[in-house]
């Protein structure tokens, strides 16, 4: 979507790698979102940052999922040592606003 | 915790037919709600937002959402359906309590035939 960049688009992984997805919410400081989307589900929310407080990871399914914001605008998801069930496409989005939400086109993982 | 709820995962309607799929929350307060549309291989698309006020709430591709407090629901309409219609509609809520993040419906996936 217009104004969040989403790197890579796709990224194929081996089982037990560790991968990084890549957010730019482009408009710089504001509030961010990583959602998870997979196959035939709804949407899962897995962390949210917003300015200098810390942020909400209550939706991280495992210790091998952390992000990191740089900044204030730049956001990294990594998955460490991967495995099949993490296969999902990845969604960030940011907010301005009064919740003015703006998802980027997402990354989608695939783990083999 | 907030829920939401999306009862039909698939629909199937007639190019031309009126379309309505439904949503019901769960939570004390009245929350912010959303519909949002992703047509395959794209992202998500805001169709249209509530926040307070009218409780008919018009969108963009010629759809409107009715909020209904004592029922919960915020169910999305369009009057006549068109084939571009045809894509997956997600209902979303935010309550600014929990940190304004937005919690998604299961989804509805709508087939449109010819």
């Amino acid at each position: 979507g217009a104004g969040v960049s989403q790197s890579p688009s796709n990224k194929v992984t081996e089982k037990g790698k560790d991968v990084e997805l890549r957010c730019d919410p482009i408009s710089g400081h504001t509030a961010l979102y990583w959602y998870r989307q997979s196959l035939g589900q709804g949407l899962e929310f897995l962390i949210y940052f917003q300015g200098n407080s810390a942020p909400d990871k209550s939706g991280l399914p495992s210790d091998r999922f952390s992000a990191e914001r740089t900044g204030g605008s730049v956001s990294t998801l990594t998955i460490q040592r991967t495995q099949q069930e993490d296969s999902a496409v990845y969604l960030c989005a940011r907010q301005q606003g009064n919740y003015g939400y703006t998802f980027g086109s997402g990354t989608r993982l695939t783990v083999v | 915790a907030q829920s939401v709820t999306q009862p039909d995962i698939h629909i199937t309607v007639s190019e031309g037919a009126s379309l309505e799929l439904r949503c019901n929350y769960s939570y004390g307060a009245t929350p912010y709600l959303f519909w949002y549309v992703q047509s395959p291989g794209q992202g998500l698309q805001l169709l249209l937002k509530y926040f307070s006020g009218d409780t008919l709430v018009q969108g963009i591709k010629g759809f409107e959402a009715e909020f209904k407090r004592s029922q919960s629901s915020f169910n999305l309409r369009k009057p006549s359906v068109h084939w571009s219609d045809a894509a997956e509609y997600f209902c979303a809520v935010a309550i600014k309590a929990a940190g304004n993040k937005l919690t998604f419906g299961g989804g509805t996936r709508v087939l449109v035939k010819p």
